[in-house]
């Protein structure tokens, strides 16, 4: 079993729409959690740390449910510009990331 | 701005040659790490470093070596490249050990070994 696991996609939405990418992680002792997002062909940047609350960063919303070892990113009126891979990722303690394959993300007009 | 530079963008090398990917952070992080990243498989650690001439192996260190003799400068070195170490290499940084601190990539070496 992976230590971090994402549906692969693609998921294709139309510009507008809401979509919501899931991701379980297996070790319980995960310190701290992240969504990445990475475009074609680019290194993979920080869109948003996940706390136990929840948080949300304007049309992005993250969430995380300890207990199921699940996290959640919603995204709202989808931009063109959101197609890119949204990678999971879990820090398993001083700063040793665990990387989802990540979740392909189609916006069309 | 942090900024997080590799050598080559593209690197095309042959069976059995010494590689170096070199790794330069201009922020004065402690943290630098590598990564290799292939389809379905995702990002992989090969090595990272805490500080200055240390080094920790990673999940997928074989084949691999690292040196950190400056603060901002991570190099990794294939002493003997192989085909099965075509791949993405990026290179990162972060601050500080905490939890919740930010690494920021560089913007990788595609490396072919033929």
């Amino acid at each position: 079993r992976k230590e971090v696991e994402q549906d692969p996609g693609p998921f294709n939405v139309p510009e507008g729409a809401t979509v919501a990418f899931n991701c379980t992680y297996s070790n319980s002792a995960s310190q701290s959690f992240f969504w990445y997002r990475q475009d074609c062909r680019k290194e993979p940047k920080l869109l948003m740390s996940v706390y136990s609350s929840g948080n949300e960063d304007g049309r992005f919303t993250a969430q995380l449910n300890r207990a199921s070892q699940y996290i959640s990113l919603l995204i709202r009126d989808s931009k063109l510009s959101d197609s890119a891979t949204y990678l999971c990722v879990v820090n398993t303690g001083f700063q040793k990331l665990v990387f989802g394959t990540g979740t392909r993300l189609l916006v069309s007009p | 701005d942090v900024k997080v530079t590799q050598s080559s963008r593209y690197l095309v090398k042959r069976t059995g040659e010494k590689v170096f990917l070199e790794c330069v952070q201009d922020m004065d992080h402690e943290n630098m790490f590598w990564y290799r990243q292939d389809p379905g498989l995702g990002l992989r650690l090969i090595y990272f470093s805490y500080d200055v001439k240390m080094k920790e192996k990673g999940d997928i260190p074989e084949g691999y070596s690292v040196s950190r003799e400056k603060k901002e400068r991570f190099s990794l070195i294939l002493e003997s490249a192989s085909t099965n170490q075509t791949s993405m290499y990026l290179c990162a940084s972060s601050l500080v050990r905490a939890e919740t601190d930010t690494q920021y990539f560089g913007p990788g070496t595609r490396l072919t070994v033929l």
